[in-house]
């Protein structure tokens, strides 16, 4: 039963495009995301994340959007590089919880 | 500020054997979070300690097991390998014992054969 789904396995996008990865969760329980980019052999890197009491925030290029509604969260990347070309994961956590669980990743692809 | 480190990166073992992985938490953090990932699939919780203590635990077997210490460094053991324990071990570190961010080390890459 995954409870925190990312169904696109793969994006491709032109540099200087914007980058949507999009990330559906099924436990409402869940009131921390977060986002996490991962090179090759290395650990997660933390990018943004966001509280449930918020349906935006923006850091620089990357701007997380969520909609409690439809248990639906997206990652904007604008303007796409091609530094940003990695594996994306989304994750949650519920109030005074200590486990993330994450999404399956989507790997980014930004093309020069 | 240090970050997460991880020791060894990569490790080899044949089944049946016992192996012990190690995590230096970030300066000023005092809990550390362990994760399996498995090729091609999100990193998967497997327990958290908080003051030395273990404080939530995911579906792994009991021979998953971990220590933490005064320093807030931790171990995480898993005895009697099995093939499928081939993974990325990550573990993560961060403040206060709850869901809040957490921060990756590079991970130990486990082979088991």
């Amino acid at each position: 039963d995954q409870q925190v789904k990312q169904n696109s396995p793969s994006l491709s996008v032109q540099e200087g495009r914007i980058s949507i990865l999009n990330c559906d969760y099924t436990n409402s329980m869940f009131d921390y995301f977060l986002w996490y980019k991962k090179y090759p052999a290395e650990g997660p890197t933390f990018l943004i994340s966001i509280s449930s009491i918020k349906d935006k925030n923006e850091d620089g290029r990357f701007t997380v959007f969520l909609n409690k509604s439809a248990k639906h969260l997206s990652l904007h990347i604008v303007p796409s590089q091609p530094g940003d070309s990695a594996v994306y994961f989304c994750a949650a956590s519920a109030y005074a919880g200590n486990m993330l669980t994450f999404g399956g990743g989507t790997r980014l692809m930004v093309k020069p | 500020e240090t970050g997460v480190t991880q020791s060894p990166t990569h490790l080899i073992k044949t089944r049946g054997q016992q192996v012990t992985l190690r995590c230096s938490s970030q300066s000023g953090h005092n809990t550390v979070s362990w994760y399996q990932q498995a090729l091609g699939q999100g990193p998967q919780f497997i327990f958290q300690y908080y003051r030395e203590e273990e404080n939530g635990r995911g579906n792994f077997p009991p021979r998953f097991s971990g220590l933490q210490f005064p320093n807030y460094s931790s171990e995480l053991n898993v005895n009697a390998l099995e093939l499928d324990d081939s993974a990325l071990y990550l573990c993560a570190s961060s403040s206060g014992g709850g869901g809040e961010t957490q921060y990756f080390g590079p991970g130990t890459r486990l082979l088991v054969l």
